[in-house]
């Protein structure tokens, strides 16, 4: 039974490129969670989508960020002309959104601009 | 505003040593606590789901414990493989299934 897959597992961008997390939930779950964890910060929640509809992304910076999880394939967080700040483990989770949230996380993204 | 905070942020303790963590929270309607652990380097791994005051549950060498107020995280007789780092993390009954979490307790347990 695969986890949640998230690739790649580290990035290293220079400052103004882009960025592009993939996230492939569990195998029957179609929720997906996406995170970040700012060095010594805890989680923080970013976006929540459902294939091909964004359901709450209260989290999400207004500016450069963006989500998507498309009828196939798997969902995508991309983050556009990166900054320093932007250097943190992105999470992905995913759920098969019955009842109470139960997510599972995958081993993350660590993202590293130079 | 829906908040989490852990205590203590640390914890070491000795092989066998038994003890446990805080989670106090306050959200706008319960609708279920979660604890996960943290390995450095990986993803949070699932532990627990309370969902009413009085739940409690258990795994191993933890026991999860719920109030209206706070949860508990008592781990009894540590081993050295139970260093990490315990999340917990709430869900509030009106919003669309985002978790909030606490900034984690690290626990070292020495041999």
């Amino acid at each position: 039974n695969a986890g949640v897959m998230q690739n790649p597992r580290h990035l290293v961008r220079r400052r103004g490129q882009e960025a592009r997390l993939r996230c492939s939930p569990m195998k029957g779950h179609s929720h997906v969670y996406w995170y970040r964890q700012l060095p010594e910060e805890g989680l923080k929640f970013m976006v929540y989508l459902q294939k091909e509809n964004i359901i709450d992304e209260s989290g999400m910076p207004k500016e450069r960020f963006s989500a998507e999880f498309p009828k196939e394939g798997p969902s995508i967080l991309r983050i556009q002309q990166v900054v320093r700040g932007d250097s943190a483990a992105y999470f992905c989770a995913s759920s098969d959104g019955s009842g109470p949230l139960e997510a599972f996380f995958g081993q993350g993204t660590r993202l590293t601009v130079v | 505003e829906d908040q989490v905070t852990q205590s203590p942020e640390a914890l070491r303790l000795q092989e066998g040593e038994s003890s446990s963590l805080n989670c106090s929270y306050t959200v706008s309607g319960l609708r279920g606590l979660f604890w996960y652990r943290q390995d450095p380097g990986k993803g949070p791994e699932f532990l627990f789901t309370l969902y009413s005051a009085g739940e409690e549950k258990e795994k191993e060498r933890l026991k999860a414990t719920l109030t209206k107020k706070e949860s508990f995280l008592h781990i009894t007789a540590p081993k050295p493989e139970d260093s990490a780092t315990y999340l917990c993390a709430v869900q509030a009954a009106d919003n669309t299934g985002k978790l909030i979490f606490g900034q984690g307790t690290t626990l070292q347990v020495k041999p």
